[in-house]
């Protein structure tokens, strides 16, 4: 059974860096599956961040795509969001997600309230 | 591409037959949509791909259906369980939207 958890602060001030961290058991990252992160705000549906696989492939939300970066780290199955100059509009509930096929999430973690506030 | 679904609120009782929308600015190349529904507190759970398959493990009172701009989900006899948030999901040259969601309450 693959399982998911996210850590990082819970609290980040604004124009600084968003630092995420998924463990992945269960699975090794560098299978042939896809790995991504998304994020959901209070009230809204998910919104999708960004894809990566263990080959290089990474692939992110246009919306975000200067700002984001998404990295595996195969010997700790481990894999990591990046997003910089972050606002209150980047506040909100993320989460690290198995994606067997490169179109759909099958395996999500529980998720982890990041806010954004000095 | 942009996913609108409908209703916003659907208002139901168990056992009875719940068909929810979701309309796609343009056209899915090879129907990659998904359906997932999400509870209170807990992630979204995969419900159905490519727009008519269940994942492992959903029961068949759950259906997929639709092509190009359309699709539905549809949950027949209606569980206490099935009450829920969901939201469809598409693929398309390796960018993924979400729609807005249907609440679907008792």
């Amino acid at each position: 059974q693959v399982q998911l958890q996210e850590s990082g602060p819970g609290l980040v001030k604004p124009s600084e860096t968003l630092s995420l961290t998924c463990s992945v058991s269960g699975n090794s990252v560098a299978s042939g599956d896809y790995w991504g992160w998304l994020r959901q705000s209070p009230g809204k549906g998910p919104e999708w961040i960004g894809t990566i696989h263990h080959s290089g492939i990474a692939f992110y939300n246009p919306s975000l795509n200067s700002r984001v970066s998404i990295s595996l780290d195969t010997s700790n199955n481990q894999f990591f969001l990046v997003l910089t100059s972050v606002t209150a509009a980047d506040t909100a509930v993320y989460y690290c997600a198995r994606d067997p096929n490169v179109a759909y999430f099958l395996n999500w973690g529980r998720g982890a309230l990041v806010t954004v506030s000095s | 591409i942009l996913l609108t679904q409908s209703p916003g609120t659907l208002s139901l009782s168990p056992g009875e037959r719940a068909a929810l929308s979701c309309r796609a600015s343009q056209s899915v190349d090879y129907n990659q949509v998904g359906w997932y529904q999400q509870k209170p507190g807990q992630a979204p759970k995969l419900l159905i791909y490519g727009a008519s398959a269940r994942a492992a493990g959903i029961p068949d009172r759950f259906r997929g259906s639709g092509s190009g701009r359309d699709f539905t989900l549809t949950i027949s006899r209606l569980e206490p369980e099935d009450f829920a948030v969901y939201y469809c999901q598409q693929y398309d040259d390796s960018h993924i939207t979400f729609g807005q969601g249907t609440r679907l309450q008792i």
